[in-house]
């Protein structure tokens, strides 16, 4: 069965980091890039970045540019974001999700961060 | 890079069709082909609806459909049923290998 399975809930200070774990199976994980896709609380999609498991090159949203890191460890299957210097605007759920073309096709359940001092 | 702009929420009733727009600009949506929508229903993980601005991925049903003219994608839902209320998402790639979402349009049934 393809799916992407994500880290548990987080619960970080200002100030801190966090970092979530996608665990891609059922397909080829260096064949598919890997996106990270935010939403906060009763709010919209927002777009942070994404991976090429293959060589690992990354590229971010401008917004996060500065605070995000996208790894990846190709013998697990699995990728990972980084985000650091958490503000309570960071409180959402994060997802990853597979690109297949230009869509997003395959979607992880998501990890719920929460922010609070 | 700013979020491609949709209506805040859009209503019909049983049977009829809806249209959600996305409006973007020259570096997304009006330069390239790969405008995508998705669905979400609430505390739901989103689902690919359409790619490549007209395409459907199997099994999504044939109610749904995408186009674009421009700078502006749309998304039309023909034959509205209840199940069809939930959030739905443009998405555009973007120059320099970017993407960007839509800020998301509520469907209601009347």
């Amino acid at each position: 069965q393809v799916h992407l399975v994500q880290s548990g809930a987080e619960v970080k200070k200002p100030g801190a980091s966090v970092k979530i774990s996608c665990k891609a199976s059922g397909y080829t994980f260096i064949n598919r890039h890997i996106h990270w896709v935010r939403q906060a609380p009763g709010q919209g999609l927002e777009w942070m970045g994404w991976l090429i498991p293959g060589d690992g090159k990354t590229k971010s949203s401008p917004k996060f540019q500065a605070r995000i890191t996208i790894t990846r460890d190709t013998s697990a299957s699995t990728a990972y974001m980084e985000l650091s210097s958490l503000r309570s605007e960071d409180t959402g759920v994060y997802y990853c999700a597979r690109l297949t073309g230009y869509s997003l096709d395959l979607w992880g359940p998501g990890t719920q961060v929460t922010v609070s001092s | 890079q700013s979020a491609l702009t949709q209506p805040a929420s859009v209503s019909g009733s049983p049977g009829q069709s809806i249209t959600i727009s996305c409006t973007g600009s020259y570096s997304d949506i009006g330069g390239y082909d790969y405008v995508s929508w998705y669905q979400q229903f609430p505390d739901k993980t989103p689902q690919l609806l359409i790619y490549d601005v007209t395409k459907r991925p199997s099994g999504v049903s044939n109610r749904f459909s995408g186009s674009k003219s421009g700078k502006t994608a749309s998304l039309t839902i023909s034959g509205l049923q209840a199940a069809d209320e939930a959030d739905y998402f443009c998405s555009s790639y973007s120059s320099g290998g970017t993407w960007v979402f839509g800020t998301g349009t509520k469907v209601t049934v009347l």
